[in-house]
């Protein structure tokens, strides 16, 4: 089956920085999701995109839906200790029920 | 609380050994899916379902079986594990055509020796 590249495969940063993380498919996708997993839980959306080339914020996230409609960003402005997990990207295509997700950005963060 | 539950969340088990891994959602969802969690492929669909008695092959059903006879259950039928199902499984469900917002359960971490 169909896989999104996400890189950086994982991250080590300090409290207060930024962190960029993107996801690239060989493949067109009508909606780009992300979302975050916590230790021990199942993941949860963070922000949804629908739109080429749109940019769209939750609080600190901010997320582009890309012009090509095949690759999608996610910033983390101001990174807090509780933003540590594993980020997944994951598209949809038309009306098609399958989720295809990336392969994961595990975020680390030190005090 | 809307949620969607996995008993068992962690098991251990041996080889050939037939096990179940239950799924509940209580918010009238249609849609429910398996999928399973392996450190660098992120999450591959097993099984989905549309509604009761409808189910479907995701990406990796092979040594896999589902079963919908009621519309809040989806459980996950391993018949004869084998170590290279050692993996951690999430199901998740949505209404019909919401497939954006699919509601996750907690995981189940399943070792096969």
């Amino acid at each position: 089956g169909q896989q999104l590249n996400q890189s950086p495969q994982s991250m080590f940063i300090q409290e207060g920085e930024d962190v960029s993380m993107n996801c690239t498919s060989s493949s067109i996708f009508n909606t780009w999701l992300w979302y975050k997993q916590d230790p021990g839980e199942g993941p949860v959306l963070l922000i949804a995109l629908y739109k080429a080339g749109e940019l769209t914020s939750n609080g600190r996230l901010t997320a582009q839906f890309g012009i090509t409609r095949k690759d999608s960003f996610l910033n983390i402005s101001a990174s807090i200790p509780s933003d540590v997990g594993i980020y997944f990207c994951a598209g949809l295509f038309g009306t098609a029920s399958k989720l295809t997700f990336g392969t994961g950005t595990r975020l680390q963060v030190t005090l | 609380e809307a949620q969607v539950t996995q008993n068992p969340r962690y098991l251990i088990t041996v080889t050939g050994k037939k096990l179940t891994v239950t799924c509940s959602q209580n918010m009238n969802h249609e849609y429910m899916s398996w999928y399973r969690q392996d450190p660098g492929l992120g999450l591959r669909q097993i099984y989905y379902s549309m509604n009761v008695e409808v189910t479907d092959k995701g990406d990796v059903p092979e040594g896999y079986k589902v079963s919908r006879k009621e519309k809040r259950n989806f459980p996950l039928i391993l018949e004869s594990p084998s170590p290279n199902q050692t993996s951690l499984y999430f199901c998740a469900s949505s209404t019909i055509g919401s497939y954006n917002e699919q509601f996750f359960g907690p995981g189940t971490r399943l070792t096969v020796l």
